[in-house]
């Protein structure tokens, strides 16, 4: 079955801290990974997107890096902000004979909170 | 580009009614996707499109669900009779390959059923 799993379920830390978010994926035939961010209450923000040919993608203070082999992402945040709370979530989308239509499997999520 | 729009933003309606929720794909996009989140079940797809026609309809929970996109900029998805069970949020979202499949979501409707 392809699963998307998220460690850890949540995460406190304090402002200013550098931190990693993880995602493993059960399959390494990925078409590429996506990382979003929902604030309570809200929809879902696409942060990254890193594809099958790619290791990593940077925007502003976050990377994501993907290691197709280990079926592993992580998201780096530099400098954390208390801002940056909210869930982060790691999707992928698996091939599927080159007709997945952008299905996104996902994974459960990581409840950040960074305080003052 | 305005994004993905949905509507309505809230609807608080009696156990039984039926609920039709609106969504409009980003122009462009060929792929449309219902997603439903709770609580306890998280974020589930219920159902996608392709070109406007429907791929896979197995996250539907229900024979009380329904979905159509009769064309490239409209998608409805229908509960009827509505039940407590389906309070929610529902969210749709849109991609397209020309765009690596990047999926751009709506703000979701936040349906209470009483």
């Amino acid at each position: 079955k392809q699963e998307v799993t998220q460690i850890p379920a949540a995460l406190s830390v304090p402002e200013g801290e550098n931190l990693v978010l993880n995602c493993s994926f059960t399959d390494s035939a990925i078409y590429n990974l996506q990382w979003f961010r929902q604030d309570p209450g809200k929809g879902l923000t696409s942060l990254l997107l890193i594809q099958s040919s790619q290791r990593e993608q940077t925007s502003g203070r976050l990377n994501a890096s993907l290691d197709k082999s280990s079926g592993r992402s992580t998201l780096y945040i530099a400098a954390s902000q208390p801002g940056d709370s909210a869930t982060y979530l790691c999707a992928v989308i698996y091939n599927a004979g080159g007709t997945s239509y952008g299905k996104l499997t996902f994974g459960q999520g990581t409840i950040l909170t960074v305080h003052p | 580009d305005a994004g993905v729009i949905q509507s309505p933003r809230h609807e608080v309606t009696e156990m039984g009614q039926e609920v039709t929720l609106r969504c409009k794909p980003i122009s462009g996009h060929n792929s449309l996707f219902w997603y439903r989140q709770t609580m306890m079940r998280g974020l589930e797809l219920l159902i996608y499109f392709n070109n406007n026609v429907p791929i896979d309809d197995s996250g539907m929970p229900e024979d009380r669900f329904s979905a159509k996109m009769p064309n490239a900029s409209f998608s409805t998805l229908k509960i009827q009779p509505s039940e407590p069970r389906d309070s929610a949020v529902y969210f749709c979202a849109s991609s397209r390959a020309g765009e690596k499949y990047e999926q751009y979501f709506g703000p979701g409707t936040r349906l209470t059923v009483t």
